[in-house]
């Protein structure tokens, strides 16, 4: 099942730039997609969200952008910051509520 | 800040016997969701729980899995009868307190179950 693809294991970025994470889907059925940054031995923690609706939201230095005719959506970090460090995991909604989720981008941010 | 609370935080059980995974979900939350992830895979979805019955399942929510909601605040996951392929951690996720955020679950820390 590669409905939801994070393509990039792994980010290094250094502290005050920005971090830019991607995903890929494949089913245009999706109509929600959300963000979600996990530590090890931790459950995932929800950080931004964005409805097929919208190309673009906000919310303090997280930034989510949604292309639906390229079926890509983006996470921006700025400034990032040390505490960033941790796996980022998309994940789409078709339909219920049932969530699909990418394999994880690990980011490291460097001070 | 509300959160999911999950009891155990490891379980560890002898192949064919019976489990039962705790979850307290965010107060007056709507939705109720088991996911599971085994290690270094993706985190899957299991079962969504509404309005006291399921509203979706994947293929893995075979008979050996049961969701209940047996009060007002918990809701519990059993596996009947365990396997060796069912080691995984497995995530409680709530949602749905305004229609604005029926997509944003919150998930839970987690239950690392080994079957030995």
């Amino acid at each position: 099942d590669q409905q939801v693809k994070q393509n990039s294991p792994s980010l290094s970025v250094q502290e005050g730039r920005i971090s830019i994470l991607n995903c890929d889907y494949t089913n245009s059925m999706f109509d929600y997609f959300l963000w979600y940054k996990k530590y090890p031995a931790e459950g995932p923690t929800f950080l931004i969200s964005i409805s097929s609706i919208k190309d673009k939201n906000e919310d303090g230095r997280f930034t989510v952008f949604l292309n639906k005719s390229a079926k890509h959506l983006s996470l921006h970090i700025v400034p990032s910051q040390p505490g960033d460090s941790a796996v980022y995991f998309c994940a789409a909604k078709g339909g219920f509520q049932k969530l699909v989720f990418g394999t994880g981008t690990r980011l490291l941010v460097s001070p | 800040e509300p959160e999911v609370t999950q009891t155990p935080s490891h379980q560890v059980t002898q192949m064919g016997q019976e489990v039962i995974l705790r979850c307290v979900p965010i107060s007056n939350h709507l939705y109720f969701y088991w996911y599971r992830q085994i290690l270094g895979q993706k985190v899957e979805f299991l079962v969504s729980f509404y309005n006291n019955e399921i509203s979706e399942k994947s293929e893995i929510f075979d008979d050996q899995f049961s969701v209940e909601r047996p009060d007002g605040s918990n809701f519990t996951l059993k596996i009947r009868s365990t396997k060796l392929e069912d080691s995984a951690m497995y995530f409680c996720a709530s949602s749905g307190w305004r229609v604005q955020a029926l997509g944003d679950q919150y998930f839970g820390p987690g239950t690392r179950l080994l079957v030995l």
